[in-house]
């Protein structure tokens, strides 16, 4: 079983607001992974947990916020986003196997706008 | 600067044919190559990957590795209209870290 499941699906927020995705995976994988992906770019990595602990952040604002309560459970707090943070939010795993072989795979996305 | 170059397309093939996708890379340390497809408005999706040079075959797609040009393939036979999506093709850096060096996607479309 390959599936990472993100929710909500769909999200639209206002720039005072304060809003979480949530990502889950129950593959054993011990890296995951926040993906940010604007219409016709590649996914743009955001950060990364190894273990639990936040390993990579690619120099993203504070108003992203990302949490690892579990090795099977990451979530993305949100404050005060502006109107061109609107993307679709990937989250991947990967089992972490510290080798060429490590694989992610993404869940579903939640696509993301902000008023 | 790591970098991964495709063609973005679009690719046009009839149903049935092979279509044909390329991509290079540049950091020549490089171990692990993927392929994602992601449809429209959906996320992506692994498709293959491959670590050794030569090919390697899932059905119907084969991928095609060679580190000394330092490019990588993705052939697809019998190409039916719901391969129609973007192909991402995917280098992990080399180095301690979990970052994937992405191309910009190639757009393929299959006509019936």
């Amino acid at each position: 079983d390959t599936e990472v499941t993100q929710t909500p699906k769909h999200l639209v927020m206002g720039m005072t607001n304060k809003k979480s995705l949530k990502c889950e995976q129950h593959m054993g994988h011990r890296a995951m992974y926040w993906y940010k992906q604007k219409a016709k770019k590649p996914p743009e990595l955001m950060f990364v947990y190894s273990y639990e602990k936040l390993s990579i952040n690619e120099s993203v604002p504070s108003r992203f916020s990302p949490e690892c309560p579990n090795s099977s459970l990451l979530n993305l707090h949100l404050h005060a986003l502006q109107p061109e943070d609107s993307a679709l939010y990937l989250c991947a795993s990967s089992q972490e196997s510290g080798g060429a072989t490590d694989t992610q795979y993404f869940g579903p996305g939640t696509r993301l706008t902000v008023l | 600067q790591k970098e991964v170059e495709q063609n973005s397309g679009p690719l046009s093939v009839p149903e049935g044919a092979i279509a044909s996708l390329n991509c290079t890379y540049s950091d020549r340390g490089s171990q692990s190559f993927f392929w994602y497809r992601q449809y429209s408005g959906k996320s992506p999706e692994l498709i293959m990957f491959i670590y050794s040079n030569g090919d390697k075959e899932d059905g119907r797609f084969t991928a095609q590795l060679n580190k000394a040009s330092q490019y990588v393939s993705l052939l697809i036979r019998d190409s039916q209209p719901s391969d129609s999506a973007t192909y991402l093709c995917a280098v992990l850096a080399a180095g301690n870290n979990r970052k994937l060096i992405w191309g910009l996607g190639t757009s393929l479309g299959v006509n019936p």
